[in-house]
């Protein structure tokens, strides 16, 4: 079946600094999703990607969906405390139908 | 928030029980899914619902089984229970045709 890495596992990083994850997919996906999940809580949709090529910002967050339909990646910019938690990739082929799920790249911040 | 609402949020039970989970759907989304979450570990699809029908399902057993209601809402139900369905149990709702899916805060089952 298709499965997605996520890289880096878990990163730990000085408040400002830029970070960068990825995702890599053994098929391709026609939308590309990135979520981040809190402790005690439910994933929350960060950004929605849905051509090859896109490049999608929300606020510090930008995200891109790779040519070849095989991976995405998510830069955070000038990282602040709150962006601490799990960032999550996933893969969908019909919109709408079910997601499949990276296995998290953990993010500490340091003040 | 997402409008999505799920109950209970904590829940115990024993080997061999059956457990019910509900999902209220953010108003104007039309698919209900659920998902697994094991401790360490990315969401898996169980399966989905569109129009009260199970539109296409996970690598799970018949024990987990579902229902979607007029309203929208829906009900996740597992019998016999094992140790290894103690997870988090995800519900998100969506819009057929349109790929955003937004997740409920989830229910943590805890099988003793």
């Amino acid at each position: 079946g298709q499965q997605l890495n996520q890289s880096p596992q878990s990163m730990f990083i000085q408040e400002g600094e830029d970070v960068s994850m990825n995702c890599t997919s053994s098929s391709i996906f026609n939308t590309w999703l990135w979520y981040k999940q809190e402790p005690g809580e439910g994933p929350v949709l960060l950004i929605a990607l849905y051509k090859a090529g896109e490049l999608t910002s929300n606020g510090r967050l930008t995200a891109q969906f790779g040519i070849t339909r095989k991976d995405s990646f998510l830069n955070i910019s000038a990282s602040i405390p709150s962006d601490v938690g799990i960032y999550f990739c996933a893969g969908q082929n019909n919109q709408g139908g079910k997601l499949i799920f990276g296995q998290g790249t953990e993010l500490s911040v340091k003040p | 928030e997402t409008g999505v609402t799920q109950s209970p949020t904590h829940l115990i039970k024993t080997r061999g029980q059956q457990v019910t989970l509900r999902c209220s759907s953010q108003s104007g989304h039309n698919t209900v899914s659920w998902y697994q979450q094991a401790l360490g570990q990315g969401p898996q699809f169980i399966f989905q619902y569109y129009r009260e029908e199970e539109n296409g399902r996970g690598n799970f057993p018949p024990r987990f089984s579902g229902l979607q209601f007029p309203n929208y809402s829906s009900e996740l139900n597992v019998n016999a229970l094992e140790l290894d369905d103690s997870a988090l149990y995800l519900c998100a709702t969506g819009t057929r045709g349109t790929g955003e899916l937004f997740f409920g805060e989830g229910s943590r089952l805890t099988v003793l």
